[in-house]
């Protein structure tokens, strides 16, 4: 069936460093691919989201792009701040357009 | 506001008891999907309704869970002779169907009932 692998964290970074957050996924056809972000005390959210191979979809400086060769769809942000410490989860929805598949999330903390 | 609203938002019980969740989406969607999420994992999929119809309920929902959308509007779970291991975050979501029809649609999250079975 459907999955996606997330690397694990927690991931901690200094202020302004570069983040790589790494999503692989295993699915039929081709599905759609999301990045949703639940802040502490806050509910899950879209980050941002690709729906056809070769997009690329960015939100808040984080680009993702869809990558059908390699089944990935890696996270990244050119310059973090302390208010990106959240928890990301990357996410597909299958073919048939309703069943979305989360992975287990990877939390992040930044360091002023 | 016009989120998506849960209630209660914590609920203990005590095994063997029947529990029920509400789930109230925002009001021009069609799409409502319900999820389960357990510490340090992320969302897992229960079922999805589009309208009233319910079309799909994951392998992980035992004979125990029900779920009902009887208008198409806000939605019910509920679980019968909860276990221990029902112990777990509830998440609620909705989303509006394209107007191209296409995938891909942003799910709009409420935030959760935590269920603690003691």
């Amino acid at each position: 069936g459907d999955s996606v692998t997330q690397m694990e964290g927690p991931v901690t970074l200094s202020e302004e460093a570069f983040l790589t957050i790494n999503c692989t996924y295993t699915a039929t056809g081709y599905p759609s691919l999301f990045w949703y972000v639940q802040y502490p005390g806050e509910g899950l959210q879209l980050l941002l989201k690709a729906t056809k191979a070769d997009d690329k979809g960015s939100n808040k400086g984080f680009e993702a792009t869809y990558r059908k060769e390699t089944t990935s769809f890696h996270l990244e942000k050119g310059s973090v701040q302390v208010s990106d410490s959240a928890v990301y989860f990357c996410a597909l929805e299958g073919v048939g357009g309703f069943k979305t598949i989360f992975g287990a999330g990877t939390r992040l903390f930044v360091k002023a | 506001d016009t989120g998506v609203s849960q209630d209660p938002r914590h609920k203990i019980t005590k095994r063997g008891q029947n529990v029920t969740f509400r789930c109230d989406p925002i009001s021009e969607h069609n799409r409502l999907y319900w999820y389960r999420q357990t510490l340090g994992q992320g969302p897992e999929f229960l079922t999805y309704f589009q309208n009233e119809a319910q079309l799909e309920k994951s392998r992980l929902l035992s004979d125990r869970f029900s779920a009902e959308r009887p208008k198409g509007s806000f939605s019910t779970l509920e679980i019968q002779r909860t276990e221990q291991g029902d112990s777990a975050m509830y998440l609620c979501a909705s989303s509006r169907t394209g107007t191209s029809g296409r995938a891909g649609n942003e799910q709009f999250f409420g935030p959760g009932t935590r269920l603690t079975v003691l």
